[in-house]
């Protein structure tokens, strides 16, 4: 079975500009969460999607969204960037038929975002 | 609100001796614990979990992981080190009732030797 992925896989943009990067889970997942890493914060929680709506977020400005589509792909968007910004975007997906479950999260490989 | 600490920013070990990566977390309900490894340039790879029953958990590549409840800690350990295993290791926790969001520790380096 094919893995989480993840594009593109490299992005540079400047301030100001937006992005959106993209998931695909693994076939018959259908939650996708995306997490952010940096070196100073660590990996943190951005959002999940389930069933195409929102289902948890994390403490993040409202310059970064999400969505996901019906066959269970979603996109994150970043607009007005900033050089704080600048991360590896990872995206994980599981079966979380329901909230608090206990299925595993799978991670793609994650797109490397960097703002000049 | 839940947290996880991973106390060693490095561990070093010689190849074939045993290795401890530790782990101890917070959580207001019964907690999910994972933990994840990381190579260079590469996303998450899934290791262990524990959901309930044996504290014992064992998991891929030779990995195992004991929950202690008492102590909330959640240590990853291997009888037998390979140079292979150098990469950074993530441990994460799921409270049952904060949904699916998994927060995660700040990541130990493990650096085994030959």
């Amino acid at each position: 079975k094919a893995g989480v992925t993840q594009t593109p896989r490299y992005l540079i943009k400047t301030r100001g500009q937006q992005v959106t990067l993209s998931c695909s889970p693994i076939s018959g997942h259908r939650s996708v969460s995306w997490y952010q890493q940096t070196p100073g914060q660590g990996l943190q929680f951005l959002f999940e999607y389930f069933s195409e709506t929102q289902r948890n977020k994390g403490n993040f400005p409202g310059r970064f969204s999400g969505r996901q589509f019906s066959n269970s792909r979603s996109e994150m968007n970043v607009s007005t960037l900033e050089l704080g910004d600048s991360a590896l975007y990872l995206c994980a997906s599981s079966l979380a038929s329901r909230r608090g479950g206990q299925e595993t999260q799978y991670f793609g490989p994650g797109t490397r975002l960097l703002v000049l | 609100a839940q947290s996880v600490a991973q106390p060693e920013d490095q561990v070093n070990v010689a190849e074939g001796n045993p290795l401890t990566v530790k782990c101890t977390y917070s959580v207001s309900g019964n907690p999910y614990l994972f933990w994840y490894v990381q190579y260079p340039n590469r996303g998450l790879q899934f290791l262990l979990k524990y959901i309930t029953g044996d504290n014992l958990v064992k998991g891929s590549y030779g990995f195992e992981a004991e929950f202690n409840k008492s102590q909330t800690s959640f240590h990853l350990k291997k009888p037998s080190a390979l140079v292979s295993d150098s990469a950074l290791y993530f441990c994460a926790v799921r409270d049952y009732n904060a949904g699916n969001m998994l927060t995660f520790g700040g990541g130990t380096r493990l650096m085994v030797k030959p």
